[in-house]
Formats: C-alpha cells, sequence, structure tokens
C-alpha cells in the first residue's frame, strides 16, 4: 500500500479564501506530481517537482502555486479561491527512473 | 495531438466475457507504460505496467505492447461486475519529467 496522504478529504470554502492542500510521502520519492480532475474527465496535470526546490508547471494553466521546501511534502496553494477551482486535486509520487506514481486519496475542493 | 490516446467507451461487456481496451502514444522514445483502474471517486490505483514490446499477463489481466506502432493494450479476460471503471493508460515520456495519462476508457460490465 502506497504511503502517501492528502489533506483535507473534503473541503467547502468561500471565494476569495486562501487554501492550502496538503500532501505527504513517507516513500522517499523524489518526484511529486498535483493533478486535477473534475467528475468523469481526465486527469490533467497542473504541477510537479523532481526535488527538493523543483517546481515545474504542467500541461493545464493553473492559478495555484507548489513548493517543494522538504522531500516528503508538496503543498498546493490557491491565493484566492474561485468557483471555478472546484474539481478534484490528486497529489501522486514515484522515484526517478521510469517508474509507475502512486496515488493520494485526493482532495475534493468545492468553493461556493 | 495527445500524447496519449484511448477510446472514451463507454465499453459495455457481459460478464465473463474479455474487455479489450486500446492505448496509442505518440512519443516513439517513451520506455515504460501503466495501465491504472480509477472506480468513481476514487483515486487511480496501478494495476498493470510493461516495458518490453510483447504480453506481459497478471491473472486475469494482460498487456500488450508494440512500440513500432506506438500502442499499448490490456485484456481483461473473465470479465466481473468488480472490473467496471475507468480504466487510464499512463506512458513515461522518454526524457522521464513526467507520466502522461490518457483520458480513459470507461468500462461497464454487465451481470
Amino acid at each position: 500500500e502506497a504511503d502517501i496522504y492528502q489533506t483535507p478529504r473534503y473541503l467547502v470554502i468561500g471565494t476569495g479564501k486562501k487554501i492550502t492542500l496538503e500532501c505527504s510521502q513517507t516513500m522517499g520519492h523524489d518526484k511529486m506530481y498535483w493533478y486535477q480532475q473534475d467528475p468523469g474527465m481526465e486527469l490533467h496535470l497542473i504541477h510537479y517537482s523532481y526535488g527538493v526546490n523543483s517546481t515545474e508547471k504542467g500541461d493545464l494553466s493553473s492559478e495555484s502555486t507548489v513548493s517543494r521546501i522538504r522531500t516528503e511534502h508538496f503543498p498546493l496553494t490557491l491565493e484566492s479561491a474561485r468557483p471555478s477551482h472546484t474539481s478534484q486535486y490528486l497529489c501522486a509520487s514515484s522515484e526517478q527512473g521510469q517508474t509507475e506514481a502512486f496515488f493520494g486519496q485526493g482532495t475534493r475542493l468545492t468553493v461556493v | 495531438q495527445k500524447e496519449v490516446e484511448q477510446n472514451s467507451g463507454p465499453l459495455s461487456v457481459p460478464e465473463g466475457a474479455i474487455a479489450s481496451l486500446n492505448c496509442t502514444y505518440s512519443d516513439r522514445g517513451s520506455q515504460s507504460f501503466f495501465w491504472y483502474r480509477q472506480y468513481s471517486g476514487k483515486s487511480p490505483e496501478l494495476i498493470m505496467f510493461i516495458y518490453s514490446n510483447g504480453d506481459k499477463e497478471d491473472g486475469r489481466f494482460t498487456a500488450q505492447l508494440n512500440k513500432a506502432s506506438q500502442y499499448v493494450s490490456l485484456l481483461i479476460r473473465d470479465s466481473q461486475p468488480s472490473d467496471s471503471a475507468t480504466y487510464l493508460c499512463a506512458v513515461n515520456m522518454w526524457d522521464d519529467y513526467k507520466l502522461s495519462f490518457g483520458a480513459g476508457t470507461t468500462v461497464t460490465v454487465r451481470a
């Protein structure tokens, strides 16, 4: 079983609030990812990281930001939440090399 | 052209039949290929990976890879209602910086 954790699992928040979605893994993986997925729709990569102090934007433009100060931790922040940010956010991690990614349980965000 | 393409389905098969899912990818240098299963409202979970041309079998699942045709498939034998889910094809690009996913194929197994 993969050891990657996301908190909170569910979040309902008002427009304009700042929020941080937490993601932690205990596997020592260098690569970490954030995906956004609307119900019944495909996964979109929004951010990824090769390792500490490395962050890159993914294929889908996002108003969120990420940081990677520690190997195990890859938080995602929205400075001012909007209803268009309502979605499921999935964090994943993998080892260096051609290996599979392990997913956290996701955070379902609703902005009202 | 999308990096990874799958038939979106839905694919409906009777219980006990074989479900066949297809995936094509654009980067000829891709090295590793994965099949994930995602139940509604849940996170994707890995069910198969394949690195070399040919077939790889794991229980009722068989992955097939043809790098020359840039094609990877998944067969589910003796399909069960519990196999009803969306199946995601994922490919590691040659430069290794990310894992790219297809849009997924939704499979429904009729009892």
